[in-house]
């Protein structure tokens, strides 16, 4: 089946400690995205990648790194930069050319 | 920038219609959705419609948009306890793959 798998789905960190979350997508699509979910908020990206070693800041990158060595990769790291890091961690793919993005179904970060 | 507008919440009693509204500011949207979400879960694709068309249908769904005032809405038929979720407007400018803007979500909220 293809789709997008983020791990884990529930994650806690303590203050100061980076983290890693993971996305994997076989869709085959070019594009990969994080944003970032709190309640009443609404999504806000934070990185987004077009093609494979290359990626771009989204509207709240700062506190958080990416890297894009595989296509079917996109991990996000929380460094102990990021300020206000509990929430609503949510991928999405697509083809560079459509129209529309697909989500994994989220992990959700704590910092204990 | 781009901004996406929803009112929070919308309550209908089972079996009515439910309408969801939004509007957006970017006159160079190209691209419009509506995603549902369940609790604790990712986003799922509802419907979308391009910028040159005014209404697509899909079953239960009627998707209109006013793009003269930037409007769009989301109309569910005979709505059903499953309804109840979270539901997206997002748009997407041109043909680029730099992410969607999201509105902060609308809560369906159903009515025995």
């Amino acid at each position: 089946d293809g789709g997008i798998t983020q791990s884990p789905k529930y994650l806690f960190r303590k203050e100061g400690q980076n983290v890693t979350l993971s996305c994997e997508q076989n869709l085959n699509h070019d594009a990969m995205y994080w944003y970032r979910q709190d309640p009443g908020q609404g999504l806000r990206l934070i990185y987004y990648s077009q093609i494979v070693n290359d990626f771009q800041k989204g509207d709240i990158a700062e506190g958080y790194s990416v890297s894009r060595e595989k296509k079917e990769s996109f991990p996000l790291t929380v460094t102990s930069a990021q300020k206000n890091p509990t929430a609503f961690y949510l991928c999405a793919s697509s083809p560079l050319s459509q129209w529309s993005a697909f989500f994994g179904q989220g992990t959700r970060l704590t910092v204990v | 920038g781009e901004d996406v507008e929803q009112s929070l919440f919308l309550s209908v009693r089972e079996g009515d219609s439910s309408v969801i509204n939004c509007t957006y500011t970017d006159s160079s949207s190209t691209y419009l959705y509506w995603y549902k979400q369940e609790p604790g879960a990712g986003l799922q694709l509802l419907t979308y419609i391009f910028s040159n068309m005014d209404m697509k249908q899909d079953q239960r769904l009627t998707v209109l948009l006013n793009k003269k005032d930037k409007h769009l809405s989301l109309r569910i038929a005979d709505t059903q306890t499953g309804d109840s979720a979270i539901y997206f407007c997002a748009e997407r400018s041109g043909g680029g793959a730099d992410g969607l803007t999201f509105g902060k979500g609308t809560h369906l909220i159903i009515q025995p």
